[in-house]
């Protein structure tokens, strides 16, 4: 089973911010990872996939890099509707996993 | 308008078993792997199952696997996921995903639905 981990597990940020999360795949995924968004007590939305492809009306803003084990997802110019979990997610092979997921909030 | 919607959960005892269904609409059902992912309070998500786009091929969760069976009806545009013998672990919200044409990946989810295993 590949594992992901995610850094940080938290940050705040103010409005405005770029910030930037870290996943990591326990084995080679080429770039097969996914980033979804969750808002508190909503359903998750997906932000990227390909690793760096934004899905259709994601706004530019978010851009994903990385391949092999180590990924990345930027944030650019945080606003109150950007703060909430970030999980990345593997499709390399089954089982799927997902990373533990990265809050964002308001500092 | 792409969309999917949950139904079928509820509270079930131990042991009991409970049937989610998965209605899509928006697009042509039959083109497209289709997943569950469920979240247990206060949890991350956690991939449960995924269905080839003929039900073909179907893949689950080493912890759900010979518990739970996935099936799909594209005559119906619909999704179901028949759970038996379930466990107060297996409490949850249970989103429906529709995965890309070519990128087995969720790009569409619903809003989920809870099931609550407690006696």
């Amino acid at each position: 089973e590949i594992q992901l981990t995610q850094s940080p597990s938290s940050l705040s940020a103010s409005v405005g911010d770029r910030v930037s999360i870290t996943c990591r795949a326990s084995q080679d995924i080429g770039n097969q990872l996914a980033w979804i968004q969750q808002k508190p007590g909503k359903a998750p939305k997906s932000l990227i996939y390909s690793a760096s492809t934004l899905q259709i009306g994601v706004p530019s803003k978010f851009s994903g890099s990385g391949s092999g084990t180590d990924f990345t997802l930027t944030i650019n110019s945080l606003q109150p509707e950007d703060f909430a979990t970030y999980y990345c997610q593997q499709y390399n092979g089954y089982p799927r996993t997902f990373g533990p997921g990265t809050r964002v909030d308001i500092k | 308008e792409v969309s999917v919607v949950e139904s079928g959960g509820g509270l079930v005892q131990p042991g009991g078993s409970l049937r989610l269904s998965c209605a899509a609409s928006g697009f042509t059902f039959g083109n497209h792997w289709m997943s569950w992912v469920r979240q247990a309070p206060g949890k991350g998500l956690e991939w449960v199952a995924t269905i080839k786009q003929d039900g073909s091929e179907k893949y689950y969760l080493a912890s759900v696997r010979g518990r739970f069976t996935v099936s799909r009806d594209n005559a119906k545009n619909s999704l179901f996921l028949q759970m038996n013998s379930l466990r107060a672990e297996d409490t949850a919200v249970y989103y429906c995903a529709r995965d890309g044409r070519i990128i087995p990946t969720p790009n569409c989810w619903g809003q989920g639905t809870l099931v609550t295993v407690s006696s």
